[in-house]
């Protein structure tokens, strides 16, 4: 079946360690996107890519980076975390306009 | 600037009833496509209904329609026959024809009781 999948669905890491959150979508969709989702629910968009090797920043200024070497795949890396960096990952992808497809999300406590 | 505004942070509804969230939006643009999302408690954001604004008639899937008033700019979502499962966050968005960015509002917690 079709869809996006986010690994790890929940993580707590300590302070300046590395991680990689994963994003990976079988619809073969072009576009996909990285949300930051805050307590109080509200959705940011911090990074989006509309190809492969095609990477942008979001809206919301982010110490994340993103790569996009092959269109299923759209990790979300941070070098050193910190406990600012707690929050709700979602990755999203769409083919045409209008149509996005959440993953279930990765929620992120940094300690 | 683009804003997508849910001026009901929390709202309730017996189950049978009926429930209505609203969301206004500002663009410049005339084109562009309206949805509203559901995230149930840990899970998914899922798509429950889409409008394009060139078309005047009102979206409809299942129990859920929208009332899309352009001139006002305001997409209301109506849910009929509310159900123990509609229990979740529901965001407005939208996204203008020239940009593939969905621009989201800040959500209503919705809580259907039995």
């Amino acid at each position: 079946e079709a869809d996006i999948y986010q690994t790890p669905r929940y993580l707590v890491i300590g302070t300046g360690k590395k991680i990689t959150l994963e994003c990976s979508q079988t619809m073969g969709h072009d576009k996909m996107y990285w949300y930051q989702q805050d307590p109080g629910m509200e959705l940011h968009l911090i990074h989006y890519s509309y190809g492969v090797n095609s990477t942008e920043k979001g809206d919301l200024s982010s110490e994340s980076t993103v790569s996009r070497i092959r269109t299923e795949h759209f990790p979300l890396t941070l070098e050193s975390a910190r406990p600012s960096h707690t929050s709700q990952y979602l990755c999203a992808s769409s083919l045409v306009t209008g149509g996005y497809t959440f993953g279930s999300g990765t929620r992120l406590t940094v300690v | 600037a683009q804003t997508v505004t849910q001026s009901q942070p929390e709202m309730s509804v017996q189950e049978a009833e009926t429930v209505t969230l609203s969301c206004t939006y500002d663009t410049s643009e005339n084109n562009y496509y309206l949805f509203w999302y559901k995230q149930p408690p840990s899970r998914q954001m899922i798509l429950v209904i889409r409008q394009e604004a060139y078309k005047q008639q009102n979206a409809t899937e299942n129990r859920f329609s929208v009332n899309f008033q352009k001139a006002a700019k305001s997409f209301s979502l109506k849910i009929s026959d509310s159900q123990l499962g509609d229990t979740a966050m529901y965001f407005c968005a939208f996204i203008p024809y020239n940009t593939d960015k969905l621009i989201f509002g800040t959500g209503t917690r919705l809580q259907v009781f039995p």
